[in-house]
């Protein structure tokens, strides 16, 4: 099956400073990507949603401005972290929209942990 | 906006034994998919099944089965011959309006 890769997937930043996860999808052209941030023990909740060569479409109460997301490609989305703070500190997951419609694949998973 | 409720927080069952996970959604639109999605500890999303809402017939993969009821908006997943590796997280997820929204999880514990 289709293939989408989360890198780095584990991540230790000082407060104040920006990070940046990528997500690629390895073996499909993904026109949209999607990115979600996990607490503990609860749902994965949708940050935004991502098109290639457009900007990305922010979940109502996620800050654009903080987390910064960028798809170039139609195989690479970033995710930056930007002035990354104690309370950012989450599991951010990737996933990218394939064939046939309706289709998502998830990348492994990033763990951000801001001191 | 689309919701996904999972009203059963912790799930146990015998090994070998039938399990059956509920799921309900809301929407306005016609046309979605509906999936349910296993997270072990190693936090990978993996896709169990996958149902679209225009097929009528209830999807199926090996062991795992869904009854979907659309006038009901109701998605349940059922577990055959439950094995130990079954042990997870499972989500129910809605996708419709270029959008996946999950439900809260259930937690799915294997008794040997």
């Amino acid at each position: 099956g289709a293939v989408v890769s989360q890198h780095p997937s584990w991540v230790i930043c000082k407060s104040g400073t920006s990070v940046k996860i990528e997500c690629r999808s390895l073996d499909f052209q993904a026109t949209t990507m999607f990115w979600y941030r996990q607490f503990p023990k609860q749902s994965l909740m949708l940050m935004a949603t991502s098109n290639e060569g457009s900007k990305a479409t922010y979940e109502q109460g996620v800050e654009k401005d903080k987390f910064l997301i960028n798809h170039a490609s139609l195989t690479l989305s970033t995710l930056t972290v930007t002035s990354a703070h104690p309370e950012d500190s989450s599991f951010y997951i990737c996933s990218a929209s394939g064939r046939p419609p309706g289709e998502l694949f998830f990348g492994e998973g990033s763990r951000l942990t801001v001191l | 906006a689309q919701t996904v409720t999972q009203s059963q927080p912790e799930m146990s069952v015998q090994e070998a034994e039938t399990v059956t996970l509920s799921c309900t959604y809301d929407t306005s639109e016609s046309d979605y998919y509906l999936f349910w999605y296993k997270q072990p500890p190693s936090r990978q999303m993996i896709l169990v099944i996958r149902q679209e809402a225009y097929k009528q017939q209830n999807a199926t993969e090996n062991r795992f089965s869904v009854n979907f009821q659309k006038a009901a908006k109701s998605f349940s997943l059922k577990i055959s011959d439950s094995q130990l590796g079954d042990a997870a997280m499972y989500f129910c997820a809605y996708f419709g309006n270029e959008k996946l929204t999950f439900g809260t999880g259930t937690r799915l514990t294997i008794i040997p």
